[in-house]
């Protein structure tokens, strides 16, 4: 089985100031990697995604995380944040050949202007 | 044209009721998801069908039954609804096994 921690549910950030949440996993097999984000009163929307290659991976609205093996993390940063990226951030994973996706808890973010 | 499409959006009933969620997706993906959100916003997944086929069925009550009459559907049948039913319930879709998902649009449940 897989398990996912985000170590932060809560991030208040300036705008403007860059940011990073956290996300550590847990698995016995090779895994996929996301990060999905949720607008209030929204569905999941993908930010970016894990399957192979570069460790680095770029995705929407500015958004990069880089992949850990060692460490078995997925860390979320954009170097400069706006109101706009209020949101539910959750990071997720599911086993390479396996279905169905295992999410942490969600880091919510706060853009205090 | 919305990519994975869930009615209705809000569905509010009493206790003992049963209810219908649908979920269609119009992206020719073979796999289809249930998740629950619950109100801490935790995401778990219930169920998965590929190919109108049962793959993924999490611990969940057997008042839930999944229903996927072809590819590009998925519906959700709640009986004898409880108030710890209470929860927004997204539909998701995928080509099987690629690991990224569609979510729709979600249909928030209250039960009374």
């Amino acid at each position: 089985a897989q398990s996912v921690t985000q170590l932060d549910s809560q991030v208040p950030v300036f705008e403007e100031a860059p940011v990073e949440l956290r996300c550590n996993y847990s698995s016995s097999v090779s895994v996929y990697l996301f990060w999905y984000v949720q607008y209030p009163n929204q569905g999941l929307q993908l930010l970016l995604k894990y399957l192979s290659g570069s460790t680095l991976v770029k995705g929407i609205n500015g958004f990069e995380a880089e992949f850990n093996k060692s460490q078995t993390s997925f860390h979320l940063r954009k170097p400069s944040v706006h109101i706009s990226d209020t949101a539910e951030y959750f990071c997720a994973v599911t086993p390479r050949g396996a279905d169905g996706l295992t999410f942490g808890k969600g880091t919510h973010l706060i853009i205090q202007p | 044209d919305t990519a994975v499409s869930q009615t209705p959006k809000y569905l509010v009933t009493q206790m003992g009721n049963d209810k219908s969620i649908k979920c269609e997706q119009n992206l020719g993906h073979d796999t289809m998801y249930w998740y629950k959100q619950d109100s801490k916003k935790f995401l778990k997944i219930m169920f998965s069908y590929n190919n109108k086929e049962l793959i993924i069925n999490e611990t969940v009550p057997n008042r839930f039954s999944p229903k996927s009459p072809d590819k590009a559907h998925l519906n959700l049948h709640i009986n004898s609804l409880e108030l710890g039913d209470s929860a927004v319930y997204f539909c998701a879709s995928s080509q099987y096994r690629s690991g990224e998902q569609f979510f729709g649009p979600g249909t928030r449940l209250t039960v009374l």
